[in-house]
Order: C-alpha cells, then structure tokens, then sequence
C-alpha cells in the first residue's frame, strides 16, 4: 500500500545538539517530498521539498533533508537545533502525477535546556 | 508573500447547528484550495479540493451533505459544517495553492470547532 511514514512520534533533543527526523515513503514511483513545520497557532510552514536533482536538500531555518532512493528514505536533518525549533514536523508526499499531498503521522520535537 | 487566513480561529456551537468557516488567500491567487481536517496528535487528513467556479472533490468517505464547500472566487473558500454534531469537533486546516506545477500549498493558521 501507498504509505508515508514517520516512525518517531516524539523526539527529545538538547538545544544546541543536531537532530535527524526519520521519513520513509512507499510508492511505485518516487514521489515528491516535503518537508512541512507546525507551530501552535501557525500554518504549516514548508521547510523544504525535492521534486528531482541533488539528493541533498537545503531549506529555511537551517534545515536540510537528505533523499536516499535506495532506502527510500527523505530525512530531515539540522546541525544544532534551538529552542525556538519545538514543533509539529511532518513529512508528506505528492505522488506522480497528483496534487494532493499525503501526510506523515508527524513527529513532535521537544528542545530541553 | 502567500499568506493563507482562516476565521474564525476557534468556534464553539451547539449541536444541530450549522458554522461557516472561511479561507482566504490574502495575496495571490489561488487556483486550487483544499481542505484539511486534522484530530488531537494526529496528521492532517485531506477532506476536499475546490476550484473556483466548480464543485468540490470530496475524499472518500467524507460526507459531501455534512461539510459544504463553496470557492467563490480565487481568494476564498468556505467549508460549513451542517447539523454539527459532537464527532465533527476537530482542528480544520484549509491551504492554497497558486500554481499547480509546483505542488506547493500554503496552509492557514487552522480553525478549532468545538461542538457541544
């Protein structure tokens, strides 16, 4: 079955330390990958995204995302992550050939002193 | 640029009523609109898409008499929920999206239902 996974539900990290963020897809053909952040009272934000090209993925806040087709695999990752980056952060696909995006189940980060 | 606003922000009815959320793209354009409905430590789960001008696309099993979706005109969509009930009450969720080549929407700050 088509399905985007998300296998932390919860992650603790110090701030200051780096965090990666798991995201695995199963899809017959890649699909494009986002990555999304929501903070209470916000709209989601689009961190980043691939649709094709360098498998390594900049975006905003300092935030990259690594594509592996062979894990099949977009995970995001940031060097040293600061209290402000406490969020909702989920994954999501847009199959080939479709608009609508599939969500992750979400992975909640929490930032410790 | 692409801000996406939602009002209200929160509501609490009564049960058997009706509430009109509204969804509006405050600086482009929208070709397409979608909606969301997003339970307590859940994902997003899409409800609808909607083009100006045009009906609705409803997920399956999303029930198209209950959650009216109407997009006037290219900056706004309303999703009105009908004889709410208890079960309706969860997070709502619209985005835009201003260029479907780029399969990127812009999401608004969400609306809590509450039904009693």
């Amino acid at each position: 079955a088509q399905s985007v996974t998300q296998p932390d539900i919860h992650i603790t990290v110090s701030e200051g330390a780096s965090l990666e963020l798991r995201c695995n897809y199963s899809y017959g053909a890649t699909p494009y990958l986002f990555w999304y952040v929501q903070s209470p009272g916000q709209g989601l934000q689009l961190l980043l995204k691939y649709f094709s090209g360098d498998t390594l993925v900049q975006g905003i806040k300092g935030f990259e995302a690594e594509f592996k087709r062979s894990q099949s695999s977009f995970n995001l990752r940031k060097p040293s992550v600061h209290w402000s980056d406490a969020a909702e952060y989920f994954c999501a696909v847009v199959p080939f050939g479709n608009e609508k995006l599939t969500f992750g189940t979400g992975t909640r980060l929490t930032i410790i002193p | 640029g692409a801000v996406v606003s939602q009002h209200p922000s929160w509501v609490i009815c009564k049960s058997g009523t009706s509430v009109k959320i509204e969804c509006r793209s405050l600086d482009f354009q929208a070709t397409t609109m979608f909606w969301y409905r997003q339970f307590p430590k859940q994902s997003l789960m899409l409800m609808a898409t909607s083009n100006e001008g045009s009906k609705a696309t409803y997920e399956q099993g999303v029930e198209k008499d209950k959650f009216l979706i109407n997009h006037a005109s290219l900056t706004l969509s309303t999703l009105t929920v009908t004889s709410a009930h208890p079960e309706d009450s969860s997070f709502y969720i619209c985005s835009a999206s201003r260029d479907p080549n780029s399969y990127e929407q812009y999401f608004g700050p969400g609306t809590r239902l509450t039904v009693t």
